[in-house]
């Protein structure tokens, strides 16, 4: 199947600094890409679409100017989670959805994010 | 947006026994319904899926049942193993766009 990979696994960082997290599809070109956050023992939730070459879809209640991504190829989104704050410690899930294999999305592994 | 509501939050099975989650859903237009089972700390793996146009489907000993017309879908699960505990989750979209995720289930397949 396809594979999805995320860098890093796990972050650490100091409150106030800025972290990007990679998404890559590894054999495939992905159209699009979706970021999620989940907290423990919660659901995910979609925090925004990315498409490549355009910009990001964010949902409501998603600061766009806190969570930048950007989805410069086929093979790569980045989210950037800026001045980071202790609330914004969480579970970071891309995945990446493939236009022409149906309608399956795959999940990269996730990032723990901990913000000191 | 689509609302994607799930049951049970938690779900105890004796081993060999059934299990059955059930998922509604609010926007008319989703017509891609994927099931996904999350270990602890791990990625969730889709498992299931069911689209509009199919009113039930099997793999083995797990299949998915939708209702259109009441907008909901269920997952049952037979003859359920240990190692099927995990959390489920149900998630719908319309095709190619935002996959909205229900609330989750925590299934445990007691021995």
């Amino acid at each position: 199947g396809a594979v999805v990979s995320q860098h890093p696994s796990r972050v650490i960082c100091k409150s106030g600094t800025s972290v990007k997290i990679e998404c890559r599809s590894l054999d495939f070109q992905a159209t699009t890409m979706f970021w999620y956050r989940q907290f423990p023992k919660q659901s995910l939730m979609l925090m925004a679409t990315s498409n490549e070459g355009s910009k990001a879809t964010y949902e409501q209640g998603v600061e766009k100017d806190k969570f930048l991504i950007n989805h410069a190829s086929l093979t790569l989104s980045t989210l950037t989670v800026t001045s980071a704050h202790p609330e914004d410690s969480s579970f970071y899930i891309c995945s990446a959805y493939l236009a022409t294999g149906g309608d399956e999305q795959y999940f990269g592994p996730g990032t723990r994010l901990t913000v000191t | 947006g689509e609302n994607v509501e799930q049951h049970p939050s938690t779900l105890s099975v004796q081993e060999g026994d059934s299990a059955v989650i059930k998922c509604t859903y609010s926007d008319s237009a989703s017509n891609y319904f994927p099931w996904y089972k999350q270990e602890l700390g791990k990625r969730p793996q889709l498992i299931i899926d069911i689209r509009s146009n199919v009113g039930e489907k099997k793999d083995q000993r797990i299949a998915v049942t939708l209702n259109k017309t009441a907008k909901h879908f269920s997952l049952h699960i037979t003859e359920t193993q240990p190692e099927d505990s995990a959390v489920y989750f149900c998630a719908a979209s319309i095709t190619g766009n935002q996959f909205y995720f229900g609330t989750g289930t925590s299934l445990t397949v007691i021995p």
